[in-house]
């Protein structure tokens, strides 16, 4: 099946730092992208949507200047968490699809650690 | 509101009992519902997608099946390495997203 690849796997930052997070579809072009969060033994919740060469729609509640999201190519996006606070700490996933209707594949997964 | 209700939140099984997983769902348009697998620390991997009641899925000891108000997934002689959470997620017609639910966590004893 189709390979999304999500880096890194884990990160422990301080607060006040930025994080990125990368998102790349390794075997196909995905038009769109989708980033979630997970709580512990909480569901996963949309944060954004994002299509290749256009602006992230992001979901209600969630802030665009906090998590700023770019997806720049058809096998790239990437997701900065700025001026990270502890209750960012999270596990965040993405999520890639080739178009409308196919079958969407997560990557691996982010665990963020804000201290 | 899409809305995803899984039950029972978890479920621990001899290997060899079979159960079932039940996910019910409220959306305004169901485009199709989403069976994942989520290992502790993973992304969730793709099992099913269902589109309309009476259709059913198989894939090894797994079955899902689907009706206008909830899917259930059937699991067979489980074996201790399909210990994961099972997620089930809908998608509304005219919309991208996905609804997930807070999962049922199987856990096999040997």
């Amino acid at each position: 099946g189709a390979v999304v690849s999500q880096h890194p796997s884990r990160v422990i930052c301080k607060s006040g730092t930025s994080v990125k997070i990368e998102c790349r579809s390794l075997d196909f072009q995905a038009t769109t992208m989708f980033w979630y969060r997970q709580f512990p033994k909480q569901s996963l919740m949309l944060m954004a949507t994002s299509n290749e060469g256009s602006k992230a729609t992001y979901e209600q509640g969630v802030e665009k200047d906090k998590f700023l999201i770019n997806h720049a190519s058809l096998t790239l996006s990437t997701l900065t968490v700025t001026s990270a606070h502890p209750e960012d700490s999270s596990f965040y996933i993405c999520s890639a699809r080739a178009g409308a209707g196919e079958k969407l594949f997560f990557g691996s997964g982010t665990q963020l650690s804000v201290l | 509101e899409d809305q995803v209700t899984q039950s029972p939140e978890a479920l621990r099984l001899q290997e060899g009992e079979s159960s079932s997983l039940n996910c019910s769902y409220t959306v305004s348009g169901l485009r199709g519902l989403f069976w994942y697998r989520q290992d502790p620390g993973k992304g969730p991997e793709f099992l099913f997608t269902l589109y309309s009641a009476g259709e059913e899925k198989e894939k090894e000891r797994l079955k899902a099946t689907l009706t206008k108000k909830e899917s259930f997934l059937h699991i067979t002689a489980p074996k201790p390495e399909d210990s994961a959470t099972y997620l089930c997620a809908v998608q509304a017609g005219g919309n991208e997203k996905l609804t997930f639910g807070t999962g049922t966590r199987l856990t096999i004893i040997p």
